[in-house]
């Protein structure tokens, strides 16, 4: 399947730092990417969907101001977590849909990002 | 209000032990639903996608089906390695976003 890359894998910060996370299709071009925030044993909590050469849209209850999304070309988007606080900590995952499908293609995840916020 | 129950929480099996997975969904207007496959630690791993009712697929030692209401992933005599927690997602839009279950962790004795 496709191949979406995550960097970076995990990542350990003082609190009121901020962060940056890439995400990048590797072998296609995405005009749509999403991000996802996983705490543990939860399941994936869509927080904001990102497309190419426009502003995100966040989910409802995800600060736009604290939560940074770029997606600056067909095969990478960033988050950047601005002032990090302790509970901010959790697993970021991006994901990214095949174009040849249109509204159903199949959607393929990145590694995930581990924040850890001290 | 759109959403997607997995069941059971957790399952242990012996390894050869056939056993499903089952997904519950409420969505307006189905679009697909997709099953996941996560290891601890790592990002979800597609494994199929179902897009009406009636539709079966396999893979391997996996089988996923698919009605008006649920989806069930069959495993038949499972190994060890299939040990991971099981995603189920329904797609929703125009944008093409998942609504998730919180999965079922599979536990594979052998």
């Amino acid at each position: 399947g496709a191949v979406v890359s995550q960097h970076p894998s995990w990542v350990i910060c003082k609190s009121g730092t901020s962060v940056k996370i890439e995400c990048r299709s590797l072998d296609f071009q995405a005009t749509t990417m999403f991000w996802y925030r996983q705490f543990p044993k939860q399941s994936l909590m869509l927080m904001a969907t990102s497309n190419e050469g426009s502003k995100a849209t966040y989910e409802q209850g995800v600060e736009k101001d604290k939560f940074l999304i770029n997606h600056a070309s067909l095969t990478l988007s960033t988050l950047t977590v601005t002032s990090a606080h302790p509970e901010d900590s959790s697993f970021y995952i991006c994901s990214a849909r095949t174009p040849l499908a249109g509204y159903t293609g199949e959607l393929f995840f990145g590694e995930g990002s581990r924040l850890t916020v001290l | 209000e759109d959403q997607v129950t997995q069941s059971p929480e957790a399952l242990r099996l012996q390894e050869g032990e056939s056993s499903s997975l089952n997904c519950s969904y409420t969505v307006s207007g189905l679009r697909g639903l997709f099953w996941y496959r996560q290891d601890p630690g790592k990002g979800p791993e597609f494994l199929f996608t179902l897009y009406s009712a009636g539709e079966e697929k396999e893979k391997e030692r996996l089988k996923a089906t698919l009605t008006k209401k649920e989806s069930f992933l069959h495993i038949t005599a499972p190994k060890p390695e299939d040990s991971a927690t099981y995603l189920c997602a329904v797609q929703r839009g125009s944008q093409g976003n998942l609504i998730f279950g919180k999965g079922t962790k599979l536990s594979v004795k052998p």
